[in-house]
């Protein structure tokens, strides 16, 4: 059971808009630790999507976007297209395990 | 560029010990932790723990706590992640991660291509 909740799946058209949420508690993302997401291609080691909240790094298409609000954050993702289907992975900071290292357990992404 | 190269896949069989590494390039290793991350077969992924690879400062997480062991080597900017007694259980892809700035807290921007072990008798 991971400390982050993230839904097991999500699915959408090409083109369309789709949402996966990151629901934690008080003791991480609404202890106003950061909250990032990293996507994982099959047989890949998972590559940094959005850091801070809402922030890109440099190469990531403006398409994928982060927000947080409370003790939740969410990745959108705008446009679908096929290369977009993968997992995709919250992660954050937890007080109660002494600052340790949260993931979610993961979100497989079918694009249709 | 930074980057992080781990080392090969391993086969061992319960009870055996492992050792596996993580070498840095492109940056001054000193700079940055190094974490460590499981994927078991088909299933997400789990913080094992970190380290301060300026001093060796260790930090686990309580699933890890007392089964692996984090250490550097800094003469030749590597990372390890060591086990005394392997279990089946611990079959897994192991992948060593690089926060984006200086400190503990951050996301993960620099990963490892990870390293698979596979333990069975």
């Amino acid at each position: 059971q991971s400390v982050l909740t993230q839904p097991p799946s999500v699915s959408g058209a090409p083109g369309q808009r789709v949402t996966i949420s990151c629901t934690g508690s008080s003791s991480n993302i609404g202890a106003n630790y950061d909250v990032h997401w990293y996507q994982q291609l099959p047989g890949t080691a998972p590559k940094l999507l959005i850091y801070g909240d809402n922030n890109r790094p440099s190469g990531v298409p403006d398409r994928f976007s982060g927000s947080k609000s409370g003790t939740s954050a969410s990745l959108a993702i705008t446009g679908l297209q096929a290369e977009d289907e993968a997992d995709y992975y919250c992660h954050s900071y937890d007080s109660s395990l002494s600052g340790s290292g949260v993931f979610g357990g993961g979100t497989k992404l079918t694009v249709l | 560029e930074a980057q992080l190269v781990q080392s090969g896949a391993e086969v061992k069989k319960p009870g055996e010990s492992l050792r596996i590494s993580c070498k840095a390039s492109g940056y001054i290793f000193t700079t940055y932790w190094i974490n460590w991350v499981r994927q078991m077969p088909g299933k997400g992924l789990e913080w094992m723990g970190r380290i301060d690879t300026s001093d060796s400062y260790t930090n686990y997480s309580p699933s890890f706590q007392g089964h692996v062991t984090i250490s550097v080597d800094k003469s030749i900017s590597t990372a390890y992640l060591q086990w005394r007694s392997l279990e089946a259980s611990d079959t897994a892809m192991y992948y060593c991660a690089r926060p984006r700035r200086r400190g503990p807290i951050d996301a993960f921007d620099i990963w490892g291509q990870g390293t698979m072990v596979t333990v069975s008798s």
